[in-house]
């Protein structure tokens, strides 16, 4: 079975300037999450997806941070403009239900801000 | 203060050793309990899910505190590939994961 995908693996970009990242689940996980690791902390929930609905952004810096799953299975989380503290690894996970108690995480994009 | 608070070691220990450490919550209406392991520059994978009554899988054993909000991850007999970071995840209306806790078997 694949398992999540996550695109690009690394990223460096500068301040004030555009990112986007790209995940693709699990095949039939109905829930999708975005994660932000920063160094040395654990994953921060940034959002959930239950197919192509929003459950849960409270979160997400809505200012600067974007993110859409329009079909309900891949989904996109932009950055715009970038600080420096978004330097971070961005998780994607997914998992077959709402309650999310198993989640299968992609191997993240490791996001640098100069 | 913080809904999931580790210790982050690191615990360095002699293969073959137990280890043990726990994971405190502080929504006393949490549902349920995780540990995940995440090793260096990896994804997080679920290692076990956490009982009320305490559960074993293998090497590892997990216990819940309820009343002292806490739950507690015991590895016997450490493998040198048991090294990694251990994350505690608490479920209330949605997950939280702490900083992690820190392991290093040596030889």
């Amino acid at each position: 079975e694949a398992g999540v995908a996550q695109s690009p693996r690394y990223k460096i970009i500068e301040k004030r300037q555009s990112v986007a990242f790209w995940c693709n689940p699990i095949s039939g996980h109905a829930t999708l999450y975005w994660y932000q690791q920063i160094l040395g902390q654990g994953p921060k929930l940034l959002i959930q997806f239950q197919n192509n609905g929003v459950v849960d952004d409270s979160q997400l810096p809505k200012d600067r941070f974007s993110a859409e799953r329009l079909k309900g299975v891949d989904s996109t989380l932009k950055i715009q403009p970038a600080k420096l503290e978004d330097s971070a690894v961005y998780l994607c996970a997914s998992s077959l239900d709402r309650e999310g108690e198993t989640q299968y995480f992609g191997p993240g994009t490791r996001l640098l801000v100069l | 203060r913080k809904e999931v608070e580790q210790d982050p070691g690191p615990f360095n220990v002699p293969e073959g050793a137990t280890v043990a450490f726990n994971c405190t919550y502080s929504n006393s209406a949490s549902q349920s309990f995780f540990w995940y392991r995440q090793d260096c520059r990896k994804e997080p994978k679920l290692l076990m899910s956490v009982y009320s009554s305490g559960n074993e899988d293998g090497r590892f054993t997990a216990q819940l505190n309820r009343a002292s909000q806490y739950i507690s991850l015991l590895i016997r007999d450490s493998k040198l590939s048991d090294s990694a970071t251990y994350l505690c995840v608490v479920k209330g209306y949605k997950l939280s994961f702490g900083a992690g806790t820190t392991v290093t078997v040596r030889a």
